[in-house]
């Protein structure tokens, strides 16, 4: 089945470190990328949809200056999440896939601990 | 947006039982989706299956579109099916059920 690549799997630095989260689609051709968060026992929340060589679409209340996204080849799109603080711990998830007929394929997810 | 419902929130099972895990949603959707996120956070994609019926092994899922309910059966349960099922949607982006998290008992 379809591979998605997502690293680094875990991360852990100190507040105001800006964190760069990698998702590859690793045999297919992924036209869109969604990044998606997760708190403790909660489910998961969409973030923002990435379309190949456009800007990303943002779901409301998500900052797109503090979550910057660039989906710049049909294989990786990455997220950066910018001068990190604490209450952006969180487990963050890439999905990809080729249409909407299709069904999305996850990464393993990055655990991110901010100090 | 689309509301997505999932039944029942939590379910404990001895191992061996059968069960079924439901899914409701508000809306007409055109992809629809089953997973099984394991304990350390992996979502394994169990079924795509915007409507109709579908069989692997021991799981099986249906989906009625018209009626906006998909429905997960998990038979002769096995101690490794412990996890959070997520149902997940497609109408205009992506919504993620609550979960139902099943925890079975050997």
């Amino acid at each position: 089945g379809a591979v998605v690549s997502q690293h680094p799997s875990w991360v852990i630095c100190k507040s105001g470190t800006s964190v760069k989260i990698e998702c590859r689609s690793l045999d297919f051709q992924a036209t869109t990328m969604f990044w998606y968060r997760q708190f403790p026992k909660q489910s998961l929340m969409l973030m923002a949809t990435s379309n190949e060589g456009s800007k990303a679409t943002y779901e409301q209340g998500v900052e797109k200056d503090k979550f910057l996204i660039n989906h710049a080849s049909l294989t990786l799109s990455t997220l950066t999440v910018t001068s990190a603080h604490p209450e952006d711990s969180s487990f963050y998830i890439c999905s990809a896939w080729g249409n909407s007929n299709q069904p999305q394929h996850f990464g393993d997810g990055t655990r991110l601990s901010i100090l | 947006g689309i509301q997505v419902e999932q039944s029942p929130p939590d379910l404990i099972l001895q191992e061996g039982a059968n069960s079924t895990l439901r899914c409701n949603f508000s809306d007409s959707v055109n992809n629809l989706q089953w997973f099984h996120q394991n304990p350390w956070g992996q979502l394994i994609n169990l079924f795509y299956i915007p409507s109709g019926t579908k069989q692997n092994g021991r799981l099986s899922a249906t989906t009625v579109a018209t009626e906006r309910y998909s429905l997960l059966y998990i038979s002769s349960s096995q101690t490794t099916d412990s996890g959070v099922y997520f149902c997940a949607v497609y109408g205009q982006n992506f919504v993620f059920g609550p979960g139902t998290r099943l925890s079975v008992l050997p």
